[in-house]
């Protein structure tokens, strides 16, 4: 069964280091989306690609983090410099077409602590 | 006031008993509703996904939608101990918001 990949599953930093997430999608699904899950709260938007484009980056802290989806397949999150507030699961999903949010699979998440 | 609003829980029921899971929202452009399990250090694994309003069946999982009354819900029959998890609803127009999630315990 296809599945959305994401690597590392965990990572340890310590503030103001940099670090990067990457996720590779269900083949053939043009959009992706990055999301932030809260300990105890729901996910909540990064990024949506739909190909290689940005649909959405509203809710992106463009100061501190940067994503990137060139040849339109895997995606690069990237935080410079980390904070302690950016603890938490970092979610990629995709799903297959565009014009609405569709079926959304995610991955497993990466888990991030900033000490 | 968020977009939406699901009890947090925690629900903890029986082994064979019906569930029944809840979320409310304030946006009546929403025509995306989805149901999602989530398993503790797991991503949210897709259970339910319907467009407006009405009900849609899967086996012991049913999801209803009320957009008169902009609420939805998720019906478990027959719990089991494997559904212990926490239940994200999501759903939206052009893009989707979701709940905090409801933590379920279904004990043996």
């Amino acid at each position: 069964e296809a599945e959305v990949a994401q690597s590392p599953r965990y990572k340890i930093t310590e503030k103001s280091q940099a670090v990067a997430f990457w996720c590779d999608p269900i083949s053939g699904h043009a959009t992706l989306y990055w999301y932030r899950q809260i300990l105890g709260q729901g996910p909540e938007l990064l990024v949506q690609f739909q190909d290689e484009s940005v649909v959405d980056d509203s809710q992106l802290p463009k100061d501190r983090f940067s994503a990137e989806r060139l040849k339109g397949v895997d995606s690069t999150l990237k935080i410079q410099p980390a904070e302690l507030g950016d603890s938490a699961m970092y979610l990629c999903a995709s799903s297959f077409g565009a014009g609405g949010p569709g079926e959304q699979f995610f991955g497993p998440g990466t888990r991030l602590t900033v000490l | 006031q968020k977009e939406v609003e699901q009890d947090p829980g925690p629900l903890s029921v029986p082994e064979g008993a019906i569930v029944s899971l809840n979320c409310t929202y304030s946006n009546s452009a929403f025509q995306y509703f989805m149901w999602y399990r989530q398993y503790s250090r797991k991503g949210p694994e897709l259970l339910m996904y319907t467009y407006s309003s009405g009900n849609k069946e899967d086996g012991r999982f049913t999801a209803q939608v009320d957009k008169s009354s902009k609420y939805i819900s998720l019906f478990i029959r027959d719990s089991q101990p494997s559904d212990s998890a926490t239940y994200l609803c999501a759903m939206g127009e052009l893009d989707m918001r979701f709940g905090a999630g409801t933590r379920l315990t279904v004990k043996p």
